[in-house]
């Protein structure tokens, strides 16, 4: 069964420095998603994007954030200077179109900053 | 704004037992979606159940059934003849179609054997 992949699992990294989580949706979907899941919390919205343009974001995705699918495969979210407040799981989540239908979710990336 | 309220942080339930999670929304569209996903302690993200709103009929999968109560703005999550591998968070979860997830804060159920 096609899956959603994520990687790293796991990535440290100093605030300041940058970071890119790597998504890989399911190969026939044309929307994707990233939230994050500070510890302890619930799961919120970050951005999504279709036809190679962000379509919504959150008021979390602020300039520091970016996302791109730089190849028709990958699906990056990259943040530029990393604080200590952004340690926290980061899913990725894709669907086939951008309606009802399920999002599937990654098994997410685990960012620590120190 | 469309949230999700989740009243129980915490529930418990005896194996093979029964358990009801509740979840409340609130909202002023017509016509969404409402999802249960199951978060166990690897934190992957694995969808439960999932409910048209335009559907009057309780979504079933296996074990797990909804009680969908539109006018309420009620969704509540029932898990029959619960397992040790049901232990997990759940999330209730909201979308509007072409939009992003909503979820509410969790309820963590504990499966005591």
């Amino acid at each position: 069964e096609p899956e959603v992949t994520q990687t790293p699992s796991h990535q440290v990294t100093q605030m300041g420095q940058e970071v890119i989580l790597r998504c890989v949706p399911i190969s026939n979907h044309l929307y994707f998603y990233w939230y994050r899941q500070i510890l302890g919390q619930k799961v919120e919205f970050l951005v999504s994007f279709y036809n190679n343009e962000i379509s919504e974001k959150s008021e979390i995705f602020d300039d520091q954030f970016s996302v791109e699918r730089p190849d028709g495969s990958n699906f990056t979210l990259k943040i530029r200077s990393t604080k200590l407040e952004d340690s926290a799981m980061y899913f990725c989540a894709s669907s086939v179109r951008g309606s009802y239908n399920e999002q599937f979710f990654g098994p997410g990336t685990r960012l620590t900053v120190l | 704004a469309q949230t999700v309220t989740q009243s129980q942080p915490e529930m418990s339930v005896q194996e093979a037992e029964t358990v009801t999670l509740s979840c409340t929304y609130d909202t002023s569209e017509s016509d969404y979606y409402l999802f249960w996903y199951k978060q166990p302690p690897s934190r992957q993200m694995i969808l439960v159940i999932r409910q048209e709103a335009y559907k009057q009929q309780n979504a079933t999968e296996n074990r797990f059934s909804v009680n969908f109560q539109k006018a309420a703005k009620s969704f509540s999550l029932k898990i029959s003849d619960s397992q040790l591998g049901d232990a997990a968070m759940y999330f209730c979860a909201y979308r509007i179609p072409n939009n992003d997830m909503r979820f509410g804060a969790g309820t963590r159920l504990t499966v005591k054997p």
